[in-house]
């Protein structure tokens, strides 16, 4: 596609219940980044990617919450036995082969009930 | 750590208005400084890149200094208009040994009124 493309755009959920949520980077981008926004507060880094291997996972705020990318493109953030700080706008970002530029997803608004 | 913060949280000016957006970051090993704009519901739109070797950069009405030493940068808006409303955020980039990271600010809500 054009873009960077996140499903759901929107996404409300029960407290306990796990959630998915899927990244399609842009066509050749090898490197892909997870983010999340909170009210109030700045972007946080949450795992990079480069092909399917994730060699900086250091902002996965707990165990609850994983990742894995297939293939070199779609990535999945799975985010187990939500609770309500988990509430966020979470953000995927693409880069192309030796560029250090992002291109980011419209996100993925979850809120837990 | 890297800190980056951007002050007033949010900003209202009328419109023709030329205005500047400040952004201060603690560390100044950084590779490189990004502009970005996001409107309400939307992702992230880049705006201005930064080196670290670069002091300026300019795209329309827009540009963007860089003063490294002292871990400021600015942008600055001409003759703003109303559709420049929206948040713009301010990060930095710096090597983490696998990783390039984005640190961001929390952003500066900018309302133009018509």
């Amino acid at each position: 596609g054009a873009g960077v493309s996140q499903s759901p755009s929107n996404k409300v959920t029960e407290k306990g219940k796990d959630v998915e949520l899927r990244c399609d980077p842009i066509s050749g981008h090898t490197a892909l980044y997870w983010y999340r926004q909170s009210l109030g507060q700045g972007l946080e880094f949450l795992i990079y990617f480069q092909g399917n291997s994730a060699p900086d996972k250091s902002g996965l705020p707990s165990d609850r919450f994983s990742a894995e990318r297939t293939g070199g493109s779609v990535s999945t953030l799975t985010i187990q036995r939500t609770q309500q700080e988990d509430s966020a706008v979470y953000l995927c970002a693409s880069s192309p082969p030796g560029k250090n530029i992002q291109y980011f997803g419209a996100g993925t608004r979850l809120s837990v009930l | 750590k890297q800190e980056v913060t951007q002050i007033p949280a949010a900003l209202s000016v009328p419109e023709g208005e030329n205005l500047v957006l400040n952004c201060s970051f603690t560390d100044s090993a950084i590779y490189n400084l990004q502009w970005f704009r996001q409107d309400p519901g939307k992702g992230l739109t880049s705006l201005l890149l930064i080196q670290s070797s670069q002091r300026e950069q300019t795209s329309g009405r827009l540009n963007a200094s860089l003063d490294k030493s002292s871990g400021r940068s600015t942008l600055y808006i001409a003759a703003s208009q109303p559709g420049d409303s929206a948040t713009y955020l301010c990060a930095v980039r710096i090597f983490t040994g696998a990783n390039s990271k984005l640190t961001f600010g929390k952003g500066i809500t900018l309302s133009v009124r018509p």
